[in-house]
């Protein structure tokens, strides 16, 4: 089956400008969570959808917004952007049951943001 | 708070020699999932194994090999005959219970492996 699909793969901002990244959970899958990864900072969680509603949110200012639409596929917004923004955004989808034990997240292959 | 931390940074190794990645893990809760990813180039975090902490039975898959100790708080990964494409960055990381996707990664281990 389809696994998770982020698009864009790459692209390149300016400084102060907002960006929107897409990804489509694999086939069924009611969870979508989102993470940033730089070389410095390593992997942190973002915030985390669950039928159109936020469910967890990670400790990021409020320039990082994210939403989830009825067919489970979820964007995620930075708006004025910074350099520290630079990274790669990963996407990653689950059935959603409640308790991770019985439930496995799949990443997407991400997007790179660069910011200059 | 939850916290992972891989000591080993980065790893080279020859083909065929055996590795073993570190992860040790810190958690106040009872019931939590610790996970193992690998990361090629691509970008993409493929899942390798999960494991719940009231579960300590260790997991072999072909050449993968998972050893859980809950009185170390670790959870290490070796690689039996290393291949060329074992060659990504792993992390492991750690979940409590109905913490969703809301996962904790350790920083990572880059390995080599060398033909």
């Amino acid at each position: 089956k389809a696994g998770v699909t982020q698009t864009p793969r790459y692209l390149i901002k300016t400084r102060g400008q907002q960006v929107t990244l897409s990804c489509s959970p694999i086939s069924g899958h009611r969870s979508v969570s989102w993470y940033q990864q730089t070389p410095g900072q390593g992997l942190q969680f973002l915030f985390e959808y669950f039928s159109e509603t936020q469910r967890n949110k990670g400790n990021f200012p409020g320039r990082f917004s994210g939403r989830q639409f009825s067919n489970s596929r979820s964007e995620m917004n930075v708006s004025t952007l910074e350099l520290g923004d630079s990274a790669l955004y990963l996407c990653a989808s689950s059935r959603g049951a409640t308790g991770t034990g019985y439930d496995t997240i799949y990443f997407g292959e991400g997007s790179w943001l660069t910011v200059v | 708070a939850q916290k992972v931390t891989q000591a080993q940074t980065e790893i080279s190794v020859v083909e065929k020699e055996d590795v073993t990645l570190d992860c040790v893990y810190e958690t106040r809760d009872t019931t939590y999932y610790l996970f193992w990813y690998k990361q090629p180039p691509s970008g993409e975090l493929v899942f390798l194994i999960r494991r719940n902490s009231f579960d300590e039975q260790n997991e072999i898959s072909g050449r993968y090999s998972w050893n859980f100790q809950k009185s170390t708080s670790s959870f290490n990964f070796t690689i039996t005959a290393s291949q060329v494409v074992d060659s990504a960055v792993y992390f492991c990381a750690l979940s409590g219970y109905n913490y969703g996707q809301n996962f904790v990664f350790g920083p990572g281990t880059r390995l080599s492996v060398l033909p």
